[in-house]
């Protein structure tokens, strides 16, 4: 089955200790992205990937970094998570012919 | 960068009503406009997309318009159903899709 595979789903963590969200797709997908979803502000572009070891900022790259060294994996690292991070996170990731397709979501709360 | 703006932010209508969400855009080289649905804790999902070589697509019950003139492109989504209910968002994209711009979405609510 086509997929984008997030993980954890759920976290909770505390201020400052650093945290990896995993991201793998199996449709050999070229470009991968990462969206935060706030409340009243929709979905914004966090860093996007259009191949490998290639990446670039978003609209919101503030705290986050990522890598590609494998073409089916994008994580998002956040190095020092800040209560400002608590939101909901999606990867998503297209080929030229198709729209996105968005992982399940991890849900993420810094205290 | 792309500015998206969608309106309404709800909309609530009854079971077999039509249902109209419009965006604008910005950037006029902006040549993408995807439509996603997200169900309550659930990813957004697309459901229909237009580039910006077609003025109009339908698939069943839903349809996009795109007017590049007024930039501004609307979904229309005839004999609402109940599970119609859900988040839907605009987005528009200057390269085809690889980065896209969201609307902040509209919460559609439909009442039998």
């Amino acid at each position: 089955e086509a997929q984008v595979t997030q993980n954890p789903r759920y976290l909770i963590t505390v201020t400052g200790k650093k945290l990896t969200v995993t991201c793998s797709q199996n449709m050999n997908h070229e470009y991968m992205s990462w969206y935060r979803q706030d409340p009243g502000l929709g979905l914004r572009q966090i860093y996007y990937s259009m191949n490998v070891e290639v990446t670039d900022k978003g609209d919101v790259p503030e705290g986050y970094k990522v890598s590609r060294k494998e073409k089916r994996n994008f994580p998002l690292i956040l190095e020092s998570p800040s209560p400002n991070q608590t939101s909901l996170y999606f990867c998503a990731s297209r080929s030229l012919t198709h729209g996105y397709t968005f992982g399940s979501g991890t849900r993420l709360t810094v205290v | 960068g792309e500015n998206v703006e969608q309106h309404p932010s709800t909309l609530s209508v009854q079971e077999g009503d039509s249902a109209v969400i419009k965006c604008t855009y910005s950037d006029s080289a902006s040549n993408y406009f995807p439509w996603y649905k997200q169900e309550l804790g659930k990813r957004p999902q697309l459901i229909i997309d237009i580039r910006s070589n077609v003025g109009e697509k339908k698939d069943q019950r839903i349809a996009v318009t795109l007017n590049k003139t007024a930039k501004h492109f609307s979904l229309h989504i005839t004999e609402t159903q109940p599970e119609d209910s859900a988040v839907y968002f605009c987005a528009a994209s200057i390269n085809s899709g690889y980065a896209l711009n969201f609307g902040k979405g509209t919460s559609l609510l439909v009442t039998p």
